[in-house]
Formats: structure tokens, sequence, C-alpha cells
């Protein structure tokens, strides 16, 4: 069954080092999301992205964080310089177009650690 | 601005029991209502979707209802086991595009 691939599973980072999460979506979705869970906490929406812009973001997602799908099945990331408040699991999430019923599939995710 | 809320934190029951998880939320136009298992430290597992113009699906032991004017949705699950041991989240949608709101999960243990 497709499903959706993140990697790396975990990284350890150094305060202000950049950071990049990397997500294969199922291969006919167009939707992307990222989510993101600090421990303890509901899981947050981060951003979404179809036909190569971001469609809707939320407030978390500031300057600090952008997303690209450098080429046809990876969607990326990348946090410029993480603070400590970065320390999340973050989902990626895929969801297809065409007959939608509006399910979103989500990766393991990505657990990030910054020191 | 929608808010999802699923109370309680945490329920611990027997072996064999059936159960029902709430979840409720207070915008009502929503366009679905996604119920999701995550296990510690994992990721998340959708189990049951329900469209705004349904009012239930079933998955095996595991039955969800909505009742959408009253923000309400329930997840019945039949002979629990100590496999079902996890975090059930509950996330809506308003739109068929748009951002998933989350509750913050009720974590479920199983007692043999």
């Amino acid at each position: 069954e497709p499903e959706v691939t993140q990697t790396p599973s975990h990284q350890v980072t150094q305060m202000g080092q950049e950071v990049i999460l990397r997500c294969v979506p199922i291969s006919n979705h167009l939707y992307f999301y990222w989510y993101r869970q600090i421990l303890g906490q509901k899981v947050e929406f981060l951003v979404s992205f179809y036909n190569n812009e971001i469609s809707e973001k939320s407030e978390i997602f500031d300057d600090q964080f952008s997303v690209e799908r450098p080429d046809g099945s990876n969607f990326t990331l990348k946090i410029r310089s993480t603070k400590l408040e970065d320390s999340a699991m973050y989902f990626c999430a895929s969801s297809p177009l065409a007959a939608n019923t509006g399910e979103l599939f989500f990766g393991e995710g990505s657990r990030l650690t910054v020191l | 601005k929608q808010e999802v809320t699923q109370i309680p934190a945490a329920l611990s029951v027997p072996e064999g029991e059936n159960l029902v998880l709430n979840c409720s939320f207070t915008d009502s136009a929503i366009y679905n209502l996604q119920w999701f298992r995550q296990d510690p430290g994992k990721g998340l597992t959708s189990l049951l979707l329900i469209q705004s113009s349904q009012r239930e699906q079933t998955s095996g032991r595991l039955n969800a209802s909505l009742d959408k004017s009253s923000g309400r949705s329930t997840l019945y699950i039949a002979a629990s086991q100590p496999g079902d041991s996890a975090t059930y989240l509950c996330a809506v949608k308003a739109g068929a595009n748009s951002k998933l709101t989350f509750g913050k999960g009720i974590t479920l243990s199983v007692r043999p």
C-alpha cells in the first residue's frame, strides 16, 4: 500500500543551525502538508502546499520556515535558524485531489531535537 | 476559530470491554472528520473518515458516528484488546483541502 515516507526519523541539532526535513508524498497526491506535535501537546498545522505554492499557513509558520518541492517526488520543510522551541515531531501528510474525500495520509514523522 | 475537545484525556479499561471515545467541535460547518490512532513516538494512522453528509462509518471493531449539528463524534471500539492501547485523535476539516484541526487525543490503556 502506498505510504508517505519521511527522513530523517530523528535529528539532533544545535540552536541556530539550519535543518531540512524531507518527505516523499504518495505519488498521485497533489496536496501536501506539514504539521508538528510538541511533546504532550496537540498536533498543529503548519502549512499546506498545492501547485507549487503555499495555499495556507498558520501563524507558527513564520519567516524561519520554508517549504519546497524541488523535484517531482520530494517535499521539504526547512527551518533556517532553529530555536529550542522548535523541538517537536514534524509530520508530513498528503491528500489526493481527484475524487477527493479530503482524507489525509500521514508519514511516521521526523523527531527534531534542538539543543 | 475551530476548537476540538476530547475528554477524558486518558482511559483505562479491562480487556473485552466495549468503549466509546468522545470528540466535540465548536464549529459545525465541517467538511469531514477523521479519527487517527497514534502509538507512542509514532506517526498518525487513519482509522475512519466520515464526510459531513454521513452519520457513521465502520471498519472491523471500530464504528465512528457524527452528529454535525451538535458538534459531536464518537468512536466506538467493540471487544477491546490490549493491542488497542494507543492515543486516539479526532480531527476536523472545514473544506476539502483545508487544514485539519486536531483534538489533544485520548490515551487508551486496555488491561489484560
